[in-house]
């Protein structure tokens, strides 16, 4: 199985600041499409699970500009460029390329 | 838009079947992949697997001995059969939409096995 690893898996911000979250995969994240299926989720206390992004680097509809993904190959990035009080929860990676799919450990996101 | 709805009786004794169903409102589905993801508390989430709406199938290697997935066009339903489960297989169980993604989430249903 590709092994997503999160770092760090927890991190108390402060309002306003920005915030960043790395994901490593253990394999290349390219499909035969070309794509690279890499996801990042959001999931708020007592909430299910929201996408932020997809295919590393694609805002969903209604997902707020300070949220954004970059990298390729085997090293991702999720940053917040101000972390509001909504942003509190924990933050998955998620490979869609290889199977099974995988996710990292989680990220919680605590205000400071 | 498109919702997702789990249900399933909350406990489960181990040793037994676990069964739950997912409906699917506001849109059709037939064209998609959907997905059964599960949070055990405390732990990340974990891909359990998937089914097109054709009827063909992926699970999680670390499952496949123990699950079904199937689905039932003609009531926009899909369905997850979990055997002989143990302490281990208590989690929040989601069924979500997507092929090498899930953009529609279903809000959940907590699943406990206990005697």
């Amino acid at each position: 199985d590709v092994v997503m690893t999160q770092s760090p898996l927890s991190l108390p911000v402060t309002l306003g600041q920005p915030a960043s979250i790395s994901c490593r995969s253990s394999q290349g994240l390219v499909y035969d499409d070309g794509n690279t299926y890499l996801n990042w989720f959001q999931q708020r206390p007592g909430q299910s699970p929201r996408r932020l992004i997809y295919k590393v680097s694609n805002r969903d509809s209604g997902v707020p500009d300070r949220f954004s993904g970059s990298g390729s190959g085997t090293d991702f990035t999720l940053k917040i460029s101000r972390v509001e009080a909504e942003d509190v929860g924990v933050y998955y990676c998620m490979q869609g390329t290889h199977w099974p799919r995988t996710f990292g450990q989680g990220t919680k996101v605590e205000i400071k | 838009q498109v919702q997702l709805q789990e249900s399933g009786p909350g406990l489960v004794k181990p040793s037994e079947t676990l069964s739950l169903t997912c409906t699917v409102s506001g849109g059709s589905i037939s064209g998609y992949y959907w997905k059964w993801v599960r949070l055990p508390a405390g732990k990340g989430l974990e891909w359990i697997g998937r089914i097109h709406s054709s009827g063909s199938t992926n699970y999680n290697p670390s499952l496949k001995s123990r699950l079904t997935l199937s689905v039932d066009t003609s009531k926009n339903q899909l369905s997850l059969k979990l055997d002989s489960v143990t302490a281990a297989d208590t989690a929040v169980y989601y069924c979500a939409r997507g092929e090498h993604t899930m953009d529609v989430w279903g809000q959940g249903t907590t699943v406990t096995v206990s005697s």
